[in-house]
């Protein structure tokens, strides 16, 4: 049963630059989550993908944007990189039909964006 | 005051002891509770979670939940050195409210 997966692993991008980063949930799951985690931070939740739609979004600018796929599948989008985007990127997904009701998330092995 | 708040240790204790991590949370509404492990340039992983007060028991670990107090405790028995890592407590609000809020975790070092 493969669990999370998320490509590229590392990345280095430059001041400006956009980056897109990808995720594929676990067996069953169709939720998916991205989260941001800088160094010594927890992580901090960015968006939400449910039935290809965001239901829900954190305190991110709009250069944060993303997309689900009908595979569940989902891509995060980073326009106009900053230094501060540098930062371990993760996501997490949660099992089918858990609208509303209990669930855990599990979490990829994550992609790391350094921007210089 | 941090949503949820966690000490930052390190925290250090010797090998087959037990091992004490804390956390509080502000919203009194919150629903569930997370507890991850993350090794050194890992990702987090999942375990445990509760989601009714009182103790929650799997294997070597016990979540305790006191929602009055707003507190949630992690307890791991007979530490080992493989216990090391950051733990990162987890809380969710309510249901349908997806997202999950962290603390910053507690770096707990076992020593043999």
């Amino acid at each position: 049963d493969a669990g999370v997966t998320q490509s590229p692993t590392h990345l280095i991008k430059t001041r400006g630059q956009q980056v897109t980063l990808r995720c594929s949930p676990k067996s069953g799951h169709d939720t998916v989550s991205w989260y941001q985690q800088a160094l010594g931070q927890g992580p901090q939740f960015i968006f939400q993908y449910y039935e290809e739609e965001e239901r829900q979004r954190g305190n991110f600018p709009d250069r944060f944007s993303g997309h689900q796929f009908p595979n569940y599948s989902s891509e995060l989008n980073v326009n106009a990189l900053l230094l501060g985007d540098s930062a371990l990127y993760l996501c997490a997904s949660s099992p089918a039909g858990t609208s509303g009701g209990d669930y855990e998330q599990y979490f990829g092995p994550g992609t790391r964006l350094t921007v210089t | 005051q941090k949503e949820v708040e966690q000490n930052s240790g390190p925290l250090s204790v010797p090998e087959g002891a037990i091992a004490s991590l804390n956390c509080t949370y502000s919203d009194r509404g919150s629903q569930s509770f997370f507890w991850y492990r993350q090794y050194s340039g890992k990702s987090p992983e999942l375990i445990m979670f509760i989601y009714s007060n009182g103790d929650k028991e799997d294997g070597r670990f016990t979540a305790q939940l006191n929602k009055a107090s707003q507190y949630v405790s992690l307890l791991i028995r007979d530490s080992q050195p493989s216990d090391s890592a950051t733990y990162l407590c987890a809380v969710r609000s309510d249901f349908g409210n997806e997202k999950l809020t962290f603390g910053t975790g507690t770096r707990l070092t076992i020593i043999p």
